[in-house]
């Protein structure tokens, strides 16, 4: 079974909208850590968050807000006023410290694209 | 801060030869580094975990003596690959975090085409 679940392969939309990326964990761990991480085009991966599982805040910084709910095992991402720039593919990973030993699991990936 | 460096970002290689690829935390000491493998289209999949002074540590199905990783100071990681083949063509992407517990940051990774 997948430990973390990117169900959107890929997603369009036009330059301004908001956008959601989901993501749905799996995990026996109390704690543990997830984060997104983006992949333009370029290449190099971009860490965006970590949150730990402790911490159900969700965050927002500047266009980029996170939505942590651990009631269904979910860390979606929300892109706020979508730039052409945004356009990557977005990881989500899950750390855990017992299950894994720290070691980053990956999901498959959204790619998003935002035309202008 | 946390800037990951990696050199070459290229390379072109007849099959045979050995390609050396450096991955440098510029601004944090990394006691972990990691080793990745992506394959067009697809997500990361670990290659081996090293860390400082001591042996990697390799994923199943991954050829330690094909893949050289050597973590000799807190900023330096190198993977080796030796006798490279086209089948080993690929995107190789490192990371560094200052300990195993700590975020990963990745650096910019290495096409590999190997002739």
């Amino acid at each position: 079974a997948q430990k973390v679940t990117q169900a959107q392969t890929e997603i369009s939309v036009v330059e301004k909208e908001d956008v959601t990326l989901d993501c749905v964990y799996e995990t026996r761990d109390t704690t543990y850590y997830l984060f997104w991480y983006k992949q333009p085009p370029s290449g190099e991966l971009v860490f965006l968050i970590r949150r730990n599982s402790f911490d159900e805040q969700n965050e927002i910084s500047g266009r980029y807000s996170w939505n942590f709910q651990k009631s269904t095992s979910s860390f979606n991402f929300t892109i706020t006023a979508s730039q052409v720039v945004d356009s990557a593919v977005y990881f989500c990973a899950l750390s855990e410290p017992f299950e894994s030993n720290y070691q980053l699991i990956w999901g498959a990936g959204t790619k998003l694209i935002i035309k202008p | 801060g946390a800037v990951v460096s990696q050199h070459p970002s290229w390379v072109i290689c007849k099959s045979g030869t050995s390609v050396k690829i450096e991955c440098r935390s510029l601004d944090f000491q990394a006691t972990t580094m990691f080793w990745y493998r992506q394959f067009p289209k697809q997500s990361l999949m670990l290659m081996a975990t090293s860390n400082e002074g001591s042996k990697a540590t390799y994923e199943q199905g991954v050829e330690k003596d094909k893949f050289l990783i050597n973590h000799a100071s807190l900023t330096l990681s190198t993977l080796t690959v030796t006798s490279a083949h086209p089948e080993d063509s690929s995107f190789y992407i490192c990371s560094a975090a200052e300990t195993l517990q700590e975020t990963q940051y990745f650096g910019p990774g290495t096409r590999l085409l190997v002739l």
